[in-house]
């Protein structure tokens, strides 16, 4: 069963619009990170970011990580079409980071 | 670097017959893992290999097993396929030499989308 939760289920935005993604999750972590998914293909990793980490940057995207909350976001600024994709998190709640735990994926779709 | 590569890309099995999935991880990475994703139950993580031993499995009946080579290869099979095996079947590749962030980091392939009819 899905351990975290991914919030909006489904979100639609404009070109050059900022995408906010939320994720949260139930017990103590080492990492956190993110992916994307187009299409039903492959997991692309987009970034990681360490417990230890409250905000991660990479072009782009950017990431924060609440561990008292449990809680992390990722922002997509000036979004572009072939932004489109599913976007998920995932976590080492096992304690491994080989043994993902993945949230249930936002649904992001860039309008041209 | 060539990414991890999945064979095959698609296929078609009918119920109660078996498959097997092949994984190649990326050159030099020794862990592999497996994941099922399918609408209902999202991701979820199958096993993972090192060193062609079975470090950690997930909630999966025992007709979902695996292997490793030497040569990090990996193949999954599913025996007596049901129905509900209708999923993409996802590996993914990391190094595993030492703590850090390029260890931790999983590489995904572009998966194998099994249909039981």
């Amino acid at each position: 069963s899905q351990q975290g939760e991914e919030d909006p289920q489904a979100l639609s935005i404009q070109e050059g619009e900022n995408a906010t993604m939320n994720c949260s999750y139930k017990t103590s972590i080492n990492n956190l990170q993110w992916y994307r998914q187009n299409s039903g293909r492959g997991l692309v990793h987009l970034i990681l970011i360490r417990s230890n980490e409250r905000e991660k940057h990479s072009g782009r995207l950017r990431v924060t990580l609440d561990t008292s909350k449990k809680s992390s976001s990722l922002l997509i600024t000036a979004s572009r079409a072939a932004d489109t994709a599913s976007y998920f998190c995932a976590t080492d709640l096992s304690g491994s980071a080989r043994q993902l735990t993945f949230g249930s994926g936002t649904q992001l779709t860039v309008l041209p | 670097k060539a990414g991890v590569t999945q064979t095959p890309r698609y296929l078609i099995k009918t119920r109660g017959q078996q498959v097997t999935l092949s994984c190649s991880p990326i050159s030099g990475h020794r862990s592999v893992s497996w994941y099922q994703q399918t609408p209902g139950q999202g991701l979820q993580f199958l096993f993972e290999y090192f060193s062609e031993t079975q470090r950690n499995k997930g909630n999966f009946p025992g007709r979902f097993s695996g292997r490793q080579f030497s040569n990090s290869r990996s193949e999954m099979n599913v025996s007596t396929l049901e129905l509900g095996d209708s999923a993409l079947y996802l590996c993914a590749s990391s190094f595993w030499g030492y703590r850090g962030m390029d260890t931790d980091t999983q590489y995904f392939g572009p998966g194998t989308r099994l249909t039981v009819l």
